[in-house]
């Protein structure tokens, strides 16, 4: 079956630490994002990219990097910058066009120990 | 700045009652999206709304969109404990390529 998966579910950073949570899609979708949640907020964009080897930031990206070198993984990495990382990171991903929206993934949820 | 309004944020609600949750948007947008969240777990797609009039129904829920009045409802008929979740929507704008998140409405049906 096609979907985003999502690893590891749960995941735990030592200060200074980064750490790098995996999203993998064989859905053939164009475009991928992060989003992170906070707990009783609402979703906000890390980073997004639409192509491979193209990515921009979103409303929050300080503190983040990610890669696209291929069309089916995302990977977003939690640099020691993020001071606050703790929270549950979602992967979506959409088709081109505009007559879709999201699939997600299952979500990470890291804390910070 | 864009903003992407829900309310109420809470809802209580016994079974068998009707409500509707509100989502409002300050762009211009012919695209909105209703999702699910249990707790602990991800978003799972309700609903598309892709035209001002768009209405869908899906059992006990029903969405809508006026992008004239920039908003949007999710109606709930005659509730059933297995609603109780998050409802989020999502606007994306016609010039742009993201969504944007309402805060969410946490609904809990009272048996």
């Amino acid at each position: 079956d096609g979907g985003i998966t999502q690893s590891p579910k749960y995941l735990f950073r030592k200060e200074g630490q980064n750490v790098t949570l995996s999203c993998e899609q064989n859905l053939n979708h164009d475009a991928m994002y992060w989003y992170r949640q906070d707990p009783g907020q609402g979703l906000r964009l890390i980073y997004y990219s639409q192509i491979v080897n193209d990515f921009q930031k979103g409303d929050i990206a300080e503190g983040y990097s990610v890669s696209r070198e291929k069309k089916e993984s995302f990977p977003l990495t939690v640099t020691s910058a993020q001071k606050n990382p703790t929270a549950f990171y979602l992967c979506a991903s959409k088709p081109a066009g505009v007559l879709y929206g999201y699939t997600f993934g299952s979500g990470t949820r890291l804390t910070v120990v | 700045e864009l903003k992407v309004e829900q309310n109420p944020l809470f809802l209580s609600m016994q079974e068998g009652k009707n409500y509707t949750i509100y989502c409002n948007y300050s762009t211009t947008s012919d695209r909105l999206y209703w999702y699910r969240q249990d707790p602990g777990k991800s978003l799972e797609s309700l609903f598309v709304l892709l035209s001002n009039g768009a209405v869908k129904q899906e059992g006990r829920l029903m969405a809508s969109l006026d992008t004239k009045a920039r908003l949007s409802t999710l109606h709930i008929t005659a509730a059933v404990h297995d609603l109780s979740a998050t409802y989020f929507c999502a606007v994306e704008p016609n010039t742009g390529n993201q969504f944007y998140f309402g805060t969410g409405t946490s609904l809990t049906v009272i048996p």
